[in-house]
């Protein structure tokens, strides 16, 4: 199974409101990603995890709040959003070590938007 | 980590063989060099990886000259569905530093 699922596929929330971006995958992988992506824009990198810890956190804001609970999950905790802030959130997983972390599985995404 | 740079966009028709290429210029002796495909409203998908020289397999070869500034993805006899932005990325093999940057990517659009 090569697959990382995300959910919800869309959000809508308003910029008081508490929200959760959650990703799984079953490929054993012991790294994982978080990712923003704007229309027509490259991917960025938001945080890594590295056998369930933070490895890497790109100084993205802390009304952005990642979670690894274990393994096979990876949470992103919204809260007190802008606008701005508006886009493609996407997870993604690989293994570590080499240039195995460059061999990334993606998910669909989730699109959200903030009114 | 090095800087890459890839055409904005290319046209072409179906059935022809595309080359995309991607320059490196700083890549460093322990970089390797990755492509992702990405379609609208899809995550990422890896293509093809490589260090030196040629990579094939089921889907694209990539050809990595040897001072490896720069390297070449070819897809043969593309499709429709192979309108997408293509991704050079270029990251250490050693350190397996997980900081993945993408580049501005390449927007193929495949024409009937």
């Amino acid at each position: 199974d090569t697959e990382v699922t995300q959910t919800p596929k869309h959000l809508v929330m308003g910029m008081t409101n508490k929200k959760s971006l959650k990703c799984e995958q079953h490929m054993g992988h012991r790294a994982m990603y978080w990712y923003k992506q704007k229309a027509k824009k490259p991917p960025e990198l938001m945080f890594v995890y590295s056998y369930e810890k933070l490895s890497i956190n790109e100084s993205v804001p802390s009304r952005f709040s990642p979670e690894c609970p274990n393994s096979s999950l990876l949470n992103l905790h919204l809260h007190a959003l802008q606008p701005e802030d508006s886009a493609l959130y996407l997870c993604a997983s690989s293994g570590v070590g080499g240039i195995r972390v460059y061999e990334q599985y993606f998910g669909p995404g989730t699109r959200l938007t903030v009114t | 980590l090095a800087k890459t740079t890839q055409p904005i966009s290319m046209d072409s028709y179906e059935g022809q063989e595309v080359n995309i290429t991607c320059s490196h210029n700083n890549i460093a002796t322990n970089d390797y060099i990755t492509w992702y495909q990405q379609f609208p409203s899809q995550g990422p998908r890896f293509i093809i990886q490589g260090y030196k020289t040629k990579v094939t397999n089921e889907v694209a070869s990539l050809f990595i000259p040897a001072d490896r500034k720069s390297s070449t993805l070819s897809l043969p006899r593309v499709s429709l569905s192979d309108t997408a932005v293509y991704y050079c990325l270029v990251g250490d093999m050693n350190t397996g530093g997980f900081k993945t940057i993408f580049g501005a990517g390449t927007r193929l659009f495949v024409k009937a």
